[in-house]
């Protein structure tokens, strides 16, 4: 079965400072999203990619998913500390309308 | 568009008895719809997929007759947690996905606690 790996597990920036979420799957993706959630709350819906070499960017964060369809990372530029929350990969299971999610990576923006 | 509610937000029971979620796709219709669960600190799980009309299909390890999955209409499908214990205390999430895509909806979620 496909499985995601998110890295790091948790991060805490400066605010102002950049950084980089990886997602890492055990197969092909089709279909890669991104979310970010407020723990006790449901999803907010960032960015889909399903192209290899893809890149798609909304205001201060950016989305790229890797030429081999095996990795995608979302990067924060000069973070502020609404851009905490915890940022969760999900992918379409091949063959099926299932979705699967990254293990989920807690993000602390410093003021 | 592409508004999924659930209903409540959040339930506190007593240990043994039932408590019934509801998830409604808001400005479409949902064919499928989906139940997750999440612990604190991790991430979502897939329970079960529920096709409008249809029997649930649960994900290995997850108890039809505990979580019980009703999808009687293409905007309605309701998770009832059965003799709750505390041990079933979670954040319940469900999505629906259109008949044309699939791309899940997800709703904001609903918090149980069982005393």
């Amino acid at each position: 079965s496909q499985e995601l790996e998110q890295s790091p597990q948790s991060l805490i920036v400066q605010e102002g400072k950049n950084l980089t979420i990886n997602c890492t799957s055990s197969k092909t993706l089709y279909g890669l999203y991104w979310y970010k959630q407020k723990y006790g709350e449901g999803l907010i819906f960032l960015m889909m990619l399903q192209k290899g070499g893809e890149e798609k960017s909304h205001e201060k964060i950016t989305a790229k998913l890797d030429e081999k369809k095996q990795q995608s990372s979302l990067h924060i530029t000069a973070s502020q500390p609404s851009h905490a929350g915890i940022y969760l990969c999900g992918a379409e299971a091949p063959g099926t309308y299932k979705y699967i999610f990254g293990t989920g990576t807690r993000l602390k923006v410093l003021a | 568009g592409a508004v999924v509610s659930q209903h409540p937000s959040w339930v506190i029971c007593k240990s043994g008895t039932s408590v019934k979620i509801e998830c409604r796709s808001l400005d479409f219709q949902a064919t499928t719809m989906f139940w997750y669960r999440q612990f604190p600190k991790q991430s979502l799980m897939l329970m079960a997929t529920s096709n409008e009309g249809s029997k649930a299909t649960y994900e290995q390890g997850v108890e039809k007759d505990k979580f019980l999955i009703n999808h009687a209409s293409l905007t309605l499908s309701t998770l009832t947690v059965t003799s709750a214990h505390p041990e079933d205390s979670s954040f319940y999430i469900c999505s629906a996905a259109g008949q044309l895509t699939k791309e899940q909806y997800f709703g904001p979620g609903t918090r149980l606690t069982v005393t």
